[in-house]
C-alpha cells in the first residue's frame, strides 16, 4: 500500500493560513488523495479529496504537486475549531480494498488565540 | 439528518461480560464500517459491511469480536468475553459507495469502551 508522511505536530496563529503538508512518493496512477480530520472526543470528520487538479471547498482547499508526490491542504483562515489531528490518506479509485481509510498518525494542529 | 448514531456513548465493564456496541448509519449508505482506536495502534478497520454483507472483516480481532448488519439501519459489535486490553473507542462510519467507488465515510461520536 501507497503510504503518506506528514508532520506529527504543527502550530498557527488563529485567522492565518495554515498550509499542511503531505508526502506520498509512491502513490499510484489511481489513488485519490483525501483528507480527514478529527476534533478532540469526536469521529473523523471528511474535508476534502482529489486526484490531479487542486480542489477547493468550503472547508479547505488541496493542492496537489504536478508530479503527484506531495500535496498541501491548506486552511485559509484557521480558527480555534480547526484545532485537530489532520489525516492524509491514499485511496484507490476502484477494485479491491478500495472502500478502505488506512489512516496514519496525521498531523496534530494546534490553534493559538 | 442526525447522522452516524452510536450507542451507548460510553461503556464501563468488567472482564469476561458480554459487550455489545450499537449502530445507525445514515439512512440510505449502503457501506458501513467498524473502527477501533487506540493510543497505540491508532485507528485501525475492524469490519466492512456493504449492503448488509460482511466483505471484510480481516481486521476483527479475534473470534471473540463478532459483528452483524441484520438491515440496513441497524448493525451491532459484540465483544464476548470482553478484554482489558479491547478497552479502547470503537467508530461506526456509514457512505454510499456504488461498487467500485470511493466515496467519503462518515463517523459516528464513537463508544467509549473501558474494560477493567
Amino acid at each position: 500500500d501507497a503510504k503518506t508522511t506528514q508532520p506529527n505536530s504543527m502550530e498557527s496563529n488563529e485567522e492565518e493560513p495554515v498550509h499542511l503538508p503531505c508526502n506520498h512518493s509512491t502513490i499510484s496512477g489511481t489513488d485519490y488523495i483525501h483528507w480527514y480530520r478529527q476534533l478532540p472526543s469526536q469521529g473523523p470528520e471528511y474535508v476534502i479529496h482529489g486526484l490531479t487538479s487542486n480542489v477547493n471547498n468550503r472547508m479547505a482547499s488541496l493542492a496537489i504537486a504536478e508530479d503527484r508526490k506531495s500535496s498541501t491542504l491548506i486552511l485559509h483562515r484557521a480558527t480555534l475549531r480547526d484545532a485537530a489531528v489532520y489525516y492524509c490518506i491514499l485511496r484507490g479509485d476502484s477494485g479491491a480494498g478500495s472502500y478502505q481509510l488506512t489512516f496514519g498518525k496525521g498531523t496534530k494542529l494546534s490553534v493559538i488565540p | 439528518d442526525a447522522g452516524v448514531i452510536q450507542s451507548p456513548r460510553h461503556e464501563v465493564t468488567e472482564m469476561g461480560q458480554e459487550v455489545t456496541l450499537r449502530c445507525k448509519p445514515i439512512s440510505g449508505h449502503n457501506s458501513l464500517f467498524w473502527y477501533r482506536q487506540t493510543m497505540m495502534r491508532g485507528l485501525e478497520l475492524l469490519i466492512y459491511f456493504n449492503n448488509n454483507v460482511p466483505i471484510d472483516d480481516s481486521g476483527m480481532p479475534e473470534d471473540r469480536f463478532s459483528a452483524k448488519m441484520p438491515n440496513a439501519s441497524f448493525s451491532t459489535l459484540k465483544i464476548q468475553p470482553s478484554e482489558p486490553r479491547d478497552s479502547a473507542v470503537y467508530f461506526c462510519a456509514s457512505s454510499l459507495e456504488p461498487p467500485g467507488r470511493a466515496w467519503e465515510q462518515f463517523f459516528g461520536p464513537g463508544t467509549r469502551l473501558t474494560v477493567l
